[in-house]
């Protein structure tokens, strides 16, 4: 229940493509959802979050859509440019919960070809 | 703030030998957790810790390892003694409290660790 999966493991995309990155949770008491990038040897970084009292937030070429019901949220990264060919990982938190740690998913690593 | 730091960067130890990674949180973060990344099996939260107390340990794989947080400013993971599948790069995090904002982890360089 504790789980996040994330798919696909990777992806390449042209430059200027769309890429989308799913991830699907369990608990239903999550109430946090953030993604992650991570460029080769750094740590990771916040880069778009989400509550789930909204079915997508939008920040410049990324975009989180959200799907409650399904229990699944997607990154969107619009106009894929080179320079976001890094990891990314989707995570799930539960705020209200005992557990103050974040769920990571297993990470998509993105190539955008230029 | 210089963010959450780890030392060292870099650490290339023989098999057996003892390891001790270190972490400075961002100040006034509640939460420090522990990670360590493989190819394999990606990021594995290892252990965190809320306001200095561990809370959940259940992601040590073996006795082997321990963690410290003496005070709100520093921790340590401890490898002793340390084998070549233990082998990864080791991140820590911190947090501000759950209910405040900007509540996003923060992550340091992470710690290459290379056990030969």
């Amino acid at each position: 229940q504790q789980q996040v999966k994330q798919s696909p493991q990777s992806l390449i995309v042209q430059k200027g493509g769309i890429s989308i990155i799913n991830c699907a949770y369990e608990n239903t008491a999550f109430d946090y959802f953030p993604w992650y990038q991570q460029f080769p040897g750094k740590g990771p970084a916040l880069l778009i979050a989400i509550r789930p009292d909204v079915s997508e937030k939008k920040e410049g070429r990324f975009t989180i859509s959200f799907n409650k019901s399904a229990k699944q949220f997607s990154l969107h990264i619009m106009d894929s440019q080179p320079g976001d060919s890094a990891t990314y990982f989707c995570a799930a938190l539960n705020y209200g919960g005992s557990q103050g740690n974040l769920i990571f998913g297993k990470g998509t690593k993105l190539s955008v070809k230029p | 703030d210089a963010g959450v730091i780890q030392s060292p960067r870099h650490e290339v130890t023989e098999m057996g030998q003892e390891v001790t990674l270190r972490c400075k949180p961002i100040s006034g973060h509640d939460y420090l957790f522990w990670y360590r990344q493989t190819m394999m099996r990606g990021l594995e939260l290892l252990i965190y810790f809320n306001n200095n107390v561990p809370i959940d340990d259940s992601g040590m794989p073996e006795d082997r390892f321990s963690a410290k947080m003496p005070n709100a400013s520093f921790s340590t993971l401890k490898i002793q003694p340390s084998e070549p599948r233990d082998s990864a790069v080791y991140f820590c995090a911190s947090r501000p409290h759950r209910q405040g904002p900007n509540t996003e982890a923060f992550f340091g360089q992470g710690t290459r660790l290379t056990v030969v």
